[in-house]
């Protein structure tokens, strides 16, 4: 079975620097997802980036942008010049697809970020 | 708008009493899911539903019923819940696009979660 390892329970980042969010797998599949997905105080799950695995480019979106580690099963977030808003809870999620077309998603336990004014 | 909507958001209830929550979306989405959050455990999957009428088990089924009667419900029902069962609950949905090597996945859309405490 996969798991997701997110070694970090909590950060905190000044306004406007540079922080990285670490998350771990461990897979023996080939072809997989990576997502990271942010959920603030409002509880709502909001997909920020997302990698495909045989992609050895890393994804970027904005602000965002992740270090892919294939070899390594390592995919870590850099949020970039910080925002309040980004004050949230961060999940590191697995997707591995199926040929029955099922999904088998699974999630990290997340890390809490907070953004310091 | 597209989304998935949840009732109830807030819900208190007593060991044994059956319950339903309910999941909607409006997207024609093929997939959905369901999953349970609890704290330092992330989210795990409970249900999920590849369309009408085929369900599957998730990592952690015990306990929990699911049905797919139509493409845009799929309602989490409790039969007899246990205090071990109070947690954040989210629904999910997206398309599914067959691929080569499986699914290609698209955007999970969540609902807003439910919050469910069993006494």
């Amino acid at each position: 079975a996969q798991t997701v390892t997110q070694s970090q329970p909590e950060m905190s980042v000044q306004e406007a620097e540079t922080v990285t969010l670490s998350c771990t797998y461990d897979t023996s599949e080939n072809n997989y997802y990576l997502f990271w997905y942010k959920q603030p105080p409002s509880r709502q799950m909001i997909l920020v980036i997302r990698q495909e695995a045989y992609k050895q480019q890393n994804a970027t979106e904005n602000r965002f942008s992740v270090n892919f580690q294939k070899a390594a099963k390592s995919f870590s977030l850099k949020i970039s010049d910080s925002q309040l808003g980004d004050t949230a809870m961060y999940f590191c999620a697995f997707m591995k697809p199926r040929l029955d077309y099922g999904q088998n998603f699974v999630f990290g336990p997340g890390t809490r970020l907070s953004v310091l004014p | 708008e597209a989304q998935v909507t949840q009732n109830p958001r807030y819900l208190i209830t007593v060991t044994g009493k059956k319950l339903t929550v309910t999941c909607s979306q409006n997207m024609n989405h093929e997939y959905m899911s369901w999953y349970r959050q609890d704290p330092g455990l992330g989210l795990r999957q409970i249900y999920y539903s590849m369309n009408v009428e085929v369900t599957d088990k998730g990592d952690v089924p015990e306990g929990y019923k699911v049905s797919r009667k139509e493409k845009r419900n799929f309602p989490l029902i409790l039969e007899s819940p246990s205090p071990n069962q109070t947690s954040l609950y989210f629904c999910a949905s997206s398309r599914r696009t067959p691929g080569l090597a499986g699914v290609i996945p698209d955007t999970q859309y969540f609902g807003p979660g439910t919050r469910l405490t069993v006494l």
